[in-house]
């Protein structure tokens, strides 16, 4: 079974503090996504990577960076938190696309942030 | 934006009966996969169909797709009040393996 984790399940933090978000998958996958989740705006995509050390924009990446230096772990580091940065963030992982051949993708279980 | 729209937002039925939500999406897809969402979790991965494929099966899902359409849609027969989620449909167009999700179906299964 494939496994994602995510570092917590509910984080607390204060506006201007930088923020560590950890994503670890169990299945050797190529891919590794963060998305946020918020009330009637579905998920967006912040960052994707595809192997070590690369990453790709997404559609909403300002205010946020990542890191990928080993295949199984994922980061996503709010620079500065902010109060428009409350939400639920979700990481999944899936292999690499080959010969137009998607897969789906396998998601964690979530981090609620809550910026004060 | 290449991004699937769910149809309804909201859907609530009793017990036994079937649900059926639809997705629309604007650009030319490889494949069109379906998510399954229960409050508060992540997502779960309910299945996948090519653009080559009409129609698809699992357990008691039935997943169709009419690409001149551009529109996919899901039935769930049947329906159980542990079905009840939030549903999304996810296209994949383009390189790389990123999704396009939707903004989801509240499915609601009263018993």
């Amino acid at each position: 079974d494939v496994k994602v984790t995510q570092s917590s399940r509910y984080l607390v933090k204060r506006t201007g503090e930088k923020v560590f978000l950890e994503c670890v998958q169990d299945m050797d996958h190529e891919n590794m996504f963060w998305y946020r989740q918020d009330p009637g705006l579905g998920l967006r995509l912040i960052y994707f990577s595809y192997d070590v050390k690369m990453k790709e924009k997404g559609d909403i990446p300002e205010g946020y960076s990542v890191s990928r230096e080993k295949k199984e772990r994922f980061s996503l580091i709010l620079e500065s938190a902010s109060t428009n940065q409350t939400s639920m963030y979700l990481c999944a992982s899936s292999p690499f696309r080959t010969g137009g051949m998607g897969y789906e993708q396998y998601f964690g279980p979530g981090t609620r942030l809550t910026v004060t | 934006s290449q991004q699937g729209e769910e149809d309804p937002q909201a859907l609530s039925i009793q017990e036994g009966e079937n649900a059926t939500m639809n997705c629309s999406y604007k650009t030319s897809i490889n494949n069109l996969q379906w998510y399954r969402q229960n409050s508060g979790r992540g997502l779960v991965h309910l299945i996948l169909i090519r653009s080559n494929e009409r129609e698809k099966h699992s357990g008691r899902l039935r997943v169709t797709l009419d690409t001149s359409k551009k529109s996919s849609s899901l039935l769930i027969t049947a329906s159980r009040a542990a079905d009840t989620a939030s549903y999304f449909c996810a296209t994949d167009g383009s390189t790389l393996g990123r999704l396009y999700f939707g903004r989801g179906t509240q499915l609601t299964v009263w018993p």
